[in-house]
């Protein structure tokens, strides 16, 4: 069975800073994505960045990139420049290709950035 | 802005209430998912649709049930709600293609 850890339940991070969130995951599947959600105070989840396994090369939006390491099933997300809105949780999410695509969510990072 | 809805947002009911929790999409997902997430804000797979007429139960049992009559509704119904209900209930849509889910703002339950 597959699964997604996020060893950090908190985080904090002073503004214009960079922080690094962890992920791990276990799954024998070839195919898959990762994924990055965040989840702001009393507001929607919204997707932060996607990852395909199968491709190499790191996916990276504006601000926010990721490391990730497929032979050690890791999934680190760096925020650069860290702003206020970025206050928020922070889920870790995979999705098989095959079979039910079922989504596999972590139990998040809470990240708090100070002024 | 993703075009999600769920109602209510906020529901405070007495023990033994029968509810129903609304969500609709506009963007003609076959995928949705229901969500509970508790206290610390994990997030628990209650209920998930890969279609009309298509519904499976996640994997944290559940005492509530779905129904999927038309791709855009995915309503979730408690039929004699308890204090244990009390929860925070996220619906979420799937895009094919790149798998990313939409999720609706939320709603929070609340069993006296």
């Amino acid at each position: 069975a597959q699964t997604v850890t996020q060893s950090q339940p908190e985080m904090s991070v002073q503004e214009a800073e960079t922080v690094t969130l962890s992920c791990t995951y276990d799954t024998s599947e070839n195919n898959y994505y990762l994924f990055w959600y965040k989840q702001p105070p009393s507001r929607q989840m919204i997707l932060v960045i996607r990852q395909e396994a199968y491709k190499q090369q790191n996916a990276t939006e504006n601000r926010f990139s990721v490391n990730f390491q497929k032979a050690a099933k890791s999934f680190s997300l760096k925020i650069s420049d860290s702003q206020l809105g970025d206050t928020a949780m922070y889920f870790c999410a995979f999705m098989t290709t095959s079979g039910t695509y079922k989504y596999i969510f972590g139990t998040g990072t809470r990240l708090k950035v100070l002024a | 802005e993703a075009d999600i809805y769920q109602t209510p947002r906020y529901l405070v009911i007495g023990t033994g209430k029968k509810i129903t929790l609304e969500c609709s999409q506009t963007m003609g997902h076959d995928k949705m998912y229901w969500y509970q997430q508790d206290p610390g804000m994990e997030l628990h797979l209650i209920h998930y649709s890969y279609g009309v007429n298509s519904t499976e139960k996640g994997d944290l049992s559940s005492e509530s049930t779905v129904s999927r009559i038309r791709t855009e509704h995915f309503p979730l119904t408690l039929e004699s709600a308890r204090p244990s209900h009390t929860s925070q209930y996220l619906c979420a849509s799937r895009r094919e293609g790149t798998g990313e889910l939409f999720f609706g703002e939320g709603s929070r339950l609340t069993v006296l």
